[in-house]
């Protein structure tokens, strides 16, 4: 079993969409958990980065971890077509910064 | 702004040469990492480096060995390439042992074995 689950798409959606990622993990000891965004061609980037349980809102970009059922989530609100990409979540427990990544969702937002 | 740039971004390689992956970054971070990158298995750390001269093993290094002479260089080698191999390598960096999770990304460099 991965650690980290994510299911690979693609999720296609119109513009203005309200999006939802996600990604189970198995590790409880996991604290800090990430979305990283990876246009084609390029590197990841780091979108969103939260600590334990709860939720962070940048934007139009709201991430959310809830620790009790292993579960985090990356809404996007008012989707655009710049938006589309993979999303990776990534995550790792405390010490070193060694992350591990989810598979990436790609996401396609039409216009 | 922090740049991670990696020497190419298309290698093609036959089998059984030694092939070099050059990254440099520019911001003075401590943490350099390099990844690879395949469908369906997402991210694998490959090795990385806290300090200068020092290295660790990620989760996949057969068949990878690296160099850190200097803080803002990280070299990927392998030694003698096979098919398997061939994959986008990314390099990333980040500061600070135990600092931001902010790991900044190179390019990438696709690698094709023949």
């Amino acid at each position: 079993q991965k650690e980290v689950e994510q299911d690979p798409g693609p999720l296609s959606v119109p513009e203005g969409a309200i999006v939802s990622l996600n990604c189970t993990y198995s590790n409880s000891a996991f604290q800090y958990f990430m979305w990283y965004r990876q246009y084609s061609r390029k590197g990841p980037e780091l979108l969103m980065y939260t600590y334990s349980s709860g939720n962070k809102e940048d934007g139009r970009f709201t991430a959310q971890v809830d620790k009790s059922s292993k579960y985090i989530s990356l809404f996007i609100r008012d989707s655009q077509p710049s938006d589309s990409a993979t999303y990776l979540c990534a995550t790792r427990n405390t010490g070193f910064q060694k992350l591990v990544f989810g598979t990436g969702t790609r996401l396609l937002v039409s216009p | 702004d922090v740049k991670v740039t990696q020497s190419s971004r298309y290698l093609v390689k036959r089998t059984g040469e030694k092939v070099f992956l050059e990254c440099v970054q520019d911001m003075d971070h401590e943490n350099m990492f390099w990844y690879r990158q395949d469908p369906g298995l997402g991210l694998r750390l490959i090795y990385f480096s806290y300090d200068v001269k020092m290295k660790e093993k990620g989760d996949i290094p057969e068949g990878y060995s690296v160099s850190r002479e200097k803080k803002e260089r990280f070299s990927l080698i392998l030694e003698s390439a096979s098919t398997n191999q061939t994959s986008m390598y990314l390099c990333a960096s980040s500061p600070q042992r135990g600092g931001s999770d902010t790991q900044y990304f190179g390019p990438g460099t696709r690698l094709t074995v023949l």
